[in-house]
């Protein structure tokens, strides 16, 4: 079967930086997206990785190595507001979108 | 350019009762997923519609079912309602063609459907 393997809940200090990892087994492979939910909210698009690397959007970062079917989510300078669940979310053949369970990130001061 | 859109916002229905939820899309795209979200749970995919097309179907029974219009607008309906179908209903709309590209969905804000 299709998954995504990714923590169910990480915790960091405000200002420090945190990594989110997403392993995936999927049936074919076009890309892998990240998304932020802040609780009773929408999840909300952050990045997309089609080809290995990172790629870099302000403070959050995202990476790819499709070699090793994995990626993460890298945020940094981390604040309060960043304190919600991190999706990762895999684009695969016969346009299917497989999602991970979900990352909670709790943020201390 | 005005966000997805989804109505309602909030809805009671009674067990055994059917219901139908709205998604408008962002102009110009034309994929439309729904999305099943339950406290502390991921998202379940229900279903994705393309052209009016349905392009993919989730492990969900048959009392879900779905449709899309000519102009891309989609409603999710849900017959003989069960307290385990109180979620938070999204949809997700695309601008996605026939090629992935460096694209993302755009979320509704959700139905939140409570079933008594």
């Amino acid at each position: 079967g299709q998954s995504l393997e990714q923590p169910s809940e990480v915790t960091a200090v405000e200002g420090a930086i945190v990594q989110i990892n997403c392993t995936y087994q999927t049936s074919g492979f076009y890309g892998l997206s990240w998304y932020q939910q802040h609780d009773g909210g929408a999840p909300t698009f952050l990045s997309y990785n089609a080809l290995d690397g990172l790629e870099e959007t302000g403070r959050f970062s995202s990476f790819l190595s499709r070699s090793d079917s994995y990626g993460y989510l890298l945020l940094q300078e981390l604040q309060m507001k960043d304190s919600a669940s991190y999706f990762c979310a895999v684009y695969t053949t016969g346009y299917q979108l497989i999602w991970g369970a979900g990352t909670k990130l709790i943020i201390k001061p | 350019k005005a966000g997805v859109t989804q109505t309602p916002r909030y809805l009671i229905k009674t067990r055994g009762q059917q219901v139908t939820l709205s998604c408008s899309p962002i102009s110009g795209h034309r994929s439309v997923s729904w999305y099943q979200q339950t406290p502390g749970q991921g998202l379940q995919f229900l279903f994705e519609y393309f052209s009016e097309t349905q392009r993919n179907k989730g492990n969900f029974p048959g009392r879900f079912s779905g449709r899309q219009f000519s102009n891309s607008r989609s409603e999710m309906n849900v017959s003989t309602l069960e307290l385990g179908d109180s979620a938070l209903y999204l949809c997700a709309s695309s601008s996605l063609g026939e090629l992935p590209a460096n694209y993302g969905y755009t979320f509704g804000s959700g139905t939140r459907l409570t079933v008594v």
